[in-house]
């Protein structure tokens, strides 16, 4: 089974919208999970990240952390075209461990 | 903006042959990684080296060993490279505790 389940798996979006990623995890000690984006032919860029139980805004950016279902789920408010990219989920173990979902690849039409 | 670097960028080699990828960090970072990115972008982890401290993945083949000279470089040499090594290979690093990964660009690899 694996580690780290992300949905949907592709989406297609118009500019403005709000978008809604899902990523669960079956590690219960995941210490923090990280969300990243990945430009094509660039390494992932860390986006936010979420320790504590409940949820975290960064500007356009929130992200839903629920323990007791192992589930995280990251919302771009106002989408633009410059957000099109695959989203990757990744808890962190600890010891710089980390694991990362299949991603979702994310397309924002103009 | 980059702080990991990999160099080559792209690599196209034959079964069989052996090949070295580079990385350098310049953010003073004390772990590295590599991590193999295949075609439907499943990023897995590889190695860790932490203070000369390296975690191995099990399910890593035998024929790739990670080659560390100081804190800042990490290099990945495979040898006797097969078909299934065709990936891009993504390196990282972070400090200590639950901080941010930062990711070179990655190498592509294309084993003919």
């Amino acid at each position: 089974q694996e580690k780290v389940q992300q949905s949907p798996e592709s989406l297609i979006v118009p500019e403005g919208a709000m978008v809604s990623l899902n990523c669960s995890f079956s590690d219960s000690a995941s210490q923090s999970i990280w969300w990243y984006q990945q430009h094509p032919g660039k390494g992932p860029k860390a986006l936010i990240s979420i320790f504590s139980n409940g949820n975290k805004k960064e500007g356009r950016l929130t992200v839903y952390l629920n323990r007791a279902s192992l589930h995280v789920s990251l919302h771009i408010k106002d989408s633009q075209p410059s957000d099109s990219a695959v989203y990757l989920c990744a808890p962190n173990t600890g010891y710089q461990n980390f694991y990362f979902g299949k991603g979702t690849s994310l397309t924002v039409i103009p | 903006e980059t702080a990991v670097f990999q160099t080559p960028n792209y690599h196209v080699t034959q079964v069989g042959n052996e090949v070295s990828f580079n990385c350098k960090q310049t953010l003073g970072h004390d772990t590295m990684y590599w991590y193999k990115q295949d075609s439907k972008k499943l990023l897995k982890i590889m190695f860790s080296y932490n203070n000369k401290q390296l975690i191995v993945n099990e399910t890593v083949p035998r024929r790739f060993s990670p080659q560390s000279s100081d804190k800042a470089h990490l290099n990945l040499r495979i040898k006797s490279v097969e078909p299934e090594d065709s990936a891009v290979y993504l390196c990282a690093s972070s400090s200590a505790g639950h901080t941010e990964v930062f990711f070179g660009k990655g190498t592509r690899l294309t084993v003919v």
